[in-house]
């Protein structure tokens, strides 16, 4: 069985500081690790994923996630964050050979001016 | 990108009743699409698994005669709540997938939310 576990539901960070959303999972086998974001009002939207290769994975608007398994982590990460990046924030697990996605609970991350 | 759709966005009906909530995938064939619910302030809970052409695999919990999934084109997958009942109130988001292989991406749409009276 898999799970993933966000500890932090809540993360209010001030604009233009560092950020860390923490997302640990799970999982006896091989894994595709994602991140979503979802942004009020809209629906979920895929900010970067993890199949294989590098460890470290970067989306398009700065957000970085490296994959850990050792540690069984995918912590998401943004150097300097922005108003606009204010979201839920779902971490998500699926068996290399499975059909469907594990969510974690979500973070929702409040960017403070 | 590849962008999916649901209809309605927000439906209220009254308890008993039957709602439809529609998924389109609109510049994509999906070969698989999955329905999830959402309750407030808690993470995405698949409920189904939908492939073209052939009958939904429903989560464990999942009342197959409640929850009526058909997915009769690769681009159209339709949720029916029967006999709804104020707690199946809730946000219901359909994702749509263009392959079979897993670690290709889930494209989500915007979510329904039902209010049932």
């Amino acid at each position: 069985a898999q799970s993933v576990t966000q500890l932090d539901s809540q993360v209010p960070v001030f604009e233009e500081a560092p950020v860390e959303l923490r997302c640990n999972y799970s999982s006896s086998v091989s894994v595709y690790l994602f991140w979503y974001v979802q942004y009020p009002n809209q629906g979920l939207q895929l900010l970067l994923k993890y199949l294989s290769g590098s460890t470290l994975v970067e989306s398009i608007n700065g957000f970085e996630a490296e994959f850990n398994k050792s540690q069984t982590s995918f912590h998401l990460r943004k150097p300097s964050v922005h108003i606009s990046d204010t979201a839920e924030y779902f971490c998500a697990v699926t068996q290399t050979g499975a059909n469907n996605l594990f969510f974690g609970t979500g973070t929702r991350l409040t960017v403070i001016p | 990108g590849a962008v999916v759709s649901q209809h309605p966005s927000r439906v209220i009906c009254k308890s008993g009743t039957s709602v439809k909530i529609e998924c389109r995938s609109l510049d994509f064939q999906a070969t698989t699409m999955f329905w999830y619910r959402q309750f407030p302030k808690q993470s995405l809970m698949l409920m189904a698994t939908s492939n073209e052409g052939s009958k939904a695999t429903y989560e464990q919990g999942v009342e197959k005669d409640k929850f009526l999934i058909n997915h009769a084109s690769l681009t159209l997958s339709t949720l029916t709540v029967t006999s709804a009942h104020p707690e199946d109130s809730s946000f219901y988001i359909c994702s749509a997938r263009p392959y079979k292989w897993a670690g290709e991406t889930q494209y989500f749409g915007p979510g329904t939310r039902l209010l049932v009276l």
